[in-house]
């Protein structure tokens, strides 16, 4: 069935560090693959995306890569702020006609100052 | 709008009571979906709806769960005899349009706090 899992659940770093969020989906056909930065109490909201046409996309400080051999992607931060820290999902968009976006379970990213 | 709106922001109510949360997605979305945050989890997909395709239901967590979406635009959701376990937030999405060959963004609202006791 479709399926995201994210790992890890939990993240903590300092400021400054790198930090790695993976994804796998289930659906090879899956097309679109959103980040959503989401705050306490805030909504979710896009911090970047990439489809399945490109391996590799950056925007300043965050980076995400594909792999659709092995159904993979993952979201680089580089250079953490204290304001990084929030719970981050991933998603992919099934191939289906119904356009349908799944989401993985979030990972709460710490950023220690 | 400017963005998503949703209503109620908070919603308290009796084990076994209705309840309808309300949401209006940006002008001219076509694309609207509905999904369920329970306390510091996922996001679980509800229901999708496409201009005037038939709605994907197949997140829907059982029949007390239903929505509409009148006119192509807002959209109803509506949890009969409630649960405690239906206690989440229910957030509502809205894109351009959503296909296969798209990635227009999503945009999501603040979502409904719906607490049953």
């Amino acid at each position: 069935g479709e399926n995201v899992e994210q790992h890890p659940s939990t993240l903590s770093v300092q400021e400054g560090d790198s930090a790695v969020i993976k994804c796998t989906y289930s659906d090879s056909a899956s097309n679109y693959f959103p980040w959503y930065k989401q705050e306490l109490g805030k909504r979710p909201q896009l911090i970047i995306d990439i489809r399945s046409n490109v391996g590799e996309k950056k925007d300043q400080r965050i980076a995400v890569t594909l792999n659709k051999t092995a159904k993979h992607f993952s979201l680089h931060i580089t250079e953490t702020q204290p304001e990084d820290s929030a719970v981050y999902f991933c998603a992919a968009r099934i191939s289906s006609n119904t356009g349908k976006l799944i989401f993985g379970q979030g990972t709460t990213l710490q950023v220690k100052p | 709008g400017a963005g998503v709106s949703q209503s109620p922001s908070n919603k308290v109510t009796e084990k076994g009571k209705d309840v309808e949360l309300r949401c209006d997605p940006i002008s001219g979305h076509t694309a609207l979906y509905w999904y369920r945050q329970s306390l510091g989890q996922g996001l679980e997909f509800l229901i999708y709806f496409q201009g005037n395709s038939a709605p994907d239901k197949s997140g829907l967590p059982s029949d007390r769960f239903s929505a509409e979406r009148t006119g192509g635009s807002v959209s109803t959701l509506t949890i009969q005899r409630t649960q405690q376990e239906d206690s989440a937030v229910y957030l509502c999405a809205s894109s351009l349009r959503s296909d296969s060959y798209s990635g227009n963004t999503i945009y999501f609202g603040e979502g409904s706090w719906l607490t049953v006791v």
